[in-house]
């Protein structure tokens, strides 16, 4: 069955980029039908969601990340990324990769429900 | 403080059941469907419940999901010990500016 693994380093200087990748096996990142997101749970937070991307390039970001956010998909891998700029303490969180139902309106579609998971990267940013 | 407000924390006993509240408003839960997520410390998160009340291949049906207007509920069953874990529900919003994506704030269940 499909599962996604994130890597990266651990550990992330203030100021500097964050940098994941999510690989994922058993699957395609070039489906047509989902969608491939990154969400965070900071320590002692909730989930929040970053932002999510279509096999085509199309993404979404969270309004207030998007300024520092980059997510891109590579086909070739099958993984998709990750980027943060600029981090700080508060970027201090477990990432986890997922991948996104569709929710299907006319012609169209958009990402919904995360329904696979990966099982989380602590990234710590610290001098 | 997130949009879809859910209460910090609920308990009951084993074998008793439980409900989860999600608070939202016209732009997300009152038109989008809601989705609830497990997460268990150590364990990567699951989807528990999509569509507002559907349930994934393998979820017991002792997990169940409603909504009426711009709120909705999970709701647990014959708890056991191994239900305490924190629960969140999520949403797309179509409010203009609003971030398309939303999860709510989270309630740690507490299987006494």
């Amino acid at each position: 069955q499909l599962q996604l693994q994130e890597s990266g380093p651990g550990l992330a200087k203030p100021s500097e980029t964050l940098s994941l990748t999510c690989t994922v096996s058993g699957g395609s990142v070039s489906s047509k039908t989902y969608y491939w997101g990154w969400i965070r749970l900071p320590p002692g937070k909730g989930l929040e969601w970053i932002g999510t991307i279509y096999y085509t390039g199309i993404t979404y970001y969270k309004p207030s990340l998007k300024s520092r956010v980059t997510i891109s998909v590579d086909t070739s891998k099958n993984q998709f990324s990750l980027k943060l700029s600029s981090v700080t303490a508060a970027d201090t969180a477990v990432y986890y990769c997922a991948r996104s139902k569709p929710y299907y309106y006319g012609s169209g579609s958009r990402p919904d429900a995360f329904d696979i998971w990966g099982q989380g990267t602590m990234v710590t940013v610290s001098s | 403080q997130s949009v879809l407000t859910q209460p910090p924390s609920v308990s009951a006993a084993p074998g008793q059941k439980v409900t989860i509240s999600c608070s939202g408003s016209s732009s997300n839960i009152g038109t989008h469907y809601v989705s609830w997520y497990q997460l268990l410390p150590g364990t990567a998160p699951k989807l528990l419940i999509y569509d507002d009340d559907k349930r994934p291949s393998g979820i017991p049906d002792r997990f169940s999901g409603s909504k009426s207007g711009t709120s909705a509920t999970l709701g647990i069953t014959g708890l056991q010990t191994g239900d305490e874990a924190d629960y969140y529900c999520g949403t797309w919003d179509s409010s203009l500016g609003a971030s398309p994506w939303l999860f709510g704030g989270g309630t740690k269940l507490t299987v006494l």
